[in-house]
C-alpha cells in the first residue's frame, strides 16, 4: 500500500527553526516530483514547495522563499522541509503530496499531516 | 497574479440531490493542468479530478468534471452521505507550481 508518513510538527517561537520528514512506503519514492502543502487553521490549501526526483529543480511559494528548504534523500525514501525564522502565518497542519506525472502531475497520495505551530 | 475562485462558498443540498461547483480560473489555462480534490474533516485531500475529466482511481462514477480555458465545474450527480466534505480546484503551472482555490464547502441541508 502506499503510504506517506509526516513526522516534526510542533509548537515554536517567532523566529526558531523547525524540520519537518516524511517517510514513503510502497512506491518507488526516487521516481517522483514530491511536495508539501498545508492548511492554516479555517483556511483552504496552500502549495509550500516541490522538488522533483533528482533535486536538481525545488521551487517554493513567495511567501516561504529565502525562508524554507525542501530536500530529500531517495536512499532512505524520505522528502524534508527546513523550515527558518517561522512566523505565526506559518502556522497550520503540513501534508506531504506526491505528483504524478500519469495524472499530468496532480497530487494522488498525501500524507496525514504534521502539526507546525508558531506562538510565544 | 494567478487567481482560482470557486463558488459558491458553502452549497446546502440533501443526500440524493445534484451538486454543481465551480472553479474559474484568472486566466486561460491548460484543461490538462486542472484538478479537484475532496476533503473530509480530519482526513487528508484526496484526488479525484485530473485534466479536468479524468476520474482518479477508485471515484465512483458520480463523480464528474467538465470545462475549459477559465471555467470549470465538479459535477456530483447523487450525493451520499460521505459526498459532504470540502472540495478544492487546484492548477498544475509554472509559477507557482500549484494554485488551490479557496474551496467549496459541501453540507446537509
Amino acid at each position: 500500500e502506499m503510504q506517506l508518513v509526516e513526522s516534526g510538527g510542533g509548537l515554536v517561537k517567532p523566529g526558531e527553526s523547525l524540520r519537518v520528514s516524511c517517510a514513503a512506503y510502497g512506491f518507488t519514492f526516487r521516481a517522483y516530483t514530491m511536495n508539501w502543502v498545508r492548511r492554516a487553521p479555517g483556511k483552504g490549501l496552500e502549495w509550500v514547495s516541490s522538488i522533483n526526483s533528482d533535486s536538481k529543480y525545488v521551487f517554493y511559494t513567495d511567501s516561504v522563499k529565502g525562508r524554507f528548504t525542501i530536500s530529500r534523500d531517495n536512499t532512505k525514501n524520505s522528502l524534508f522541509l527546513q523550515m527558518n525564522s517561522l512566523r505565526a502565518e506559518d502556522t497550520a497542519l503540513y501534508y506531504c503530496a506526491r505528483a504524478d506525472s500519469n495524472v499530468i502531475y496532480a497530487l494522488d497520495v498525501w500524507g496525514q499531516g504534521t502539526t507546525v505551530t508558531v506562538s510565544s | 497574479e494567478f487567481v482560482l475562485t470557486q463558488s459558491p462558498g458553502t452549497l446546502s443540498l440533501s443526500p440524493g440531490e445534484r451538486a454543481t461547483l465551480s472553479c474559474r480560473a484568472s486566466q486561460s489555462v491548460s484543461s490538462s493542468s486542472l484538478a479537484w480534490y475532496q476533503q473530509r474533516p480530519g482526513q487528508a485531500p484526496r484526488l479525484l479530478i485530473y485534466g479536468a475529466s479524468s476520474r482518479a482511481t477508485g471515484i465512483p462514477d458520480r463523480f464528474s468534471g467538465s470545462g475549459s480555458g477559465t471555467d470549470f465545474t465538479l459535477t456530483i450527480s447523487r450525493l451520499e452521505p460521505e459526498d459532504f466534505a470540502v472540495y478544492y480546484c487546484q492548477q498544475y503551472g509554472s509559477s507557482p507550481r500549484y494554485s488551490f482555490g479557496q474551496g467549496t464547502k459541501l453540507e446537509i441541508k
